[in-house]
């Protein structure tokens, strides 16, 4: 079966640095999202991404967050000056066209853990 | 989104059907209820989907009775693997572009399974 895969699986880095996530969403999908989840906490929605354009983004995606399909088969998620706050588990997740027939379920990835120091 | 209501926490035994039912009263014409499952340290795995009455795949049912204001999610045998997190949503997945949507987790359900 089709899967969302992510990387890295940890990502360790220092306040204030750049980090990328990156994703591979399921081939044939056209829409895209990130979610995190603090430990302990729930699965927060941040952005959802459809014709190359953000469709819906949360209060929690700031002008330091950016998202972008640079190519055919990767999603990326870039925080531009990371803060300790940002420690989360951050999922990628995608799903079909279903505007011609039954509504799409959305597919997520195991995450990648971003630890800031 | 409309606002679900499900168990905090759950136990059971290997081999015992589990229930889980979720409360959805503002449900709208357009929503459909679907179920996700988390492990620890892992993404949200969908589970199952539907509109109204049951739903049965190789992993679950899903029962929803006429008026659609909850809906129960039943795992048949369960082992000690299907120890997780169990999240019940309930939305018009579709979205504005006719394709979708965020989705808005809640705290969950938390099943432990024991021998």
């Amino acid at each position: 079966e089709p899967e969302v895969t992510q990387t890295p699986s940890h990502q360790v880095t220092q306040m204030g640095q750049e980090v990328i996530l990156r994703c591979v969403p399921i081939s044939n999908h056209l829409y895209f999202y990130w979610y995190r989840q603090i430990l302990g906490q729930k699965v927060e929605f941040l952005v959802s991404f459809y014709n190359n354009e953000i469709s819906e983004k949360s209060e929690i995606f700031d002008d330091q967050f950016s998202v972008e399909r640079p190519d055919g088969s990767n999603f990326t998620l870039k925080i531009r000056s990371t803060k300790l706050e940002d420690s989360a588990m951050y999922f990628c997740a995608s799903s079909g066209r279903s505007d011609r027939g039954p509504n799409q379920p959305q597919h997520f990835g195991d995450g990648t853990r971003l630890s800031i120091l | 989104l409309a606002k679900t209501t499900q168990p905090i926490s759950m136990d059971s035994y290997e081999g015992q059907e589990v229930n889980i039912t979720c409360s959805h009263n503002n449900i709208a014409t357009n929503d459909y209820i679907t179920w996700y499952q988390q492990f620890p340290s892992q993404g949200p795995r969908f589970i199952i989907q539907g509109y109204k009455t049951k739903v049965t795949n190789e992993v679950a049912s899903l029962f929803i009775p006429a008026d659609r204001k909850s809906s129960t999610l039943s795992l048949p045998r369960v082992s000690l693997s299907d120890t997780a997190v169990y999240y019940c949503l309930v939305g018009d997945m579709r979205g504005i572009t006719g394709g979708g949507n965020k989705l808005t987790f809640g705290t969950g359900t938390q099943l432990k399974v024991e021998l």
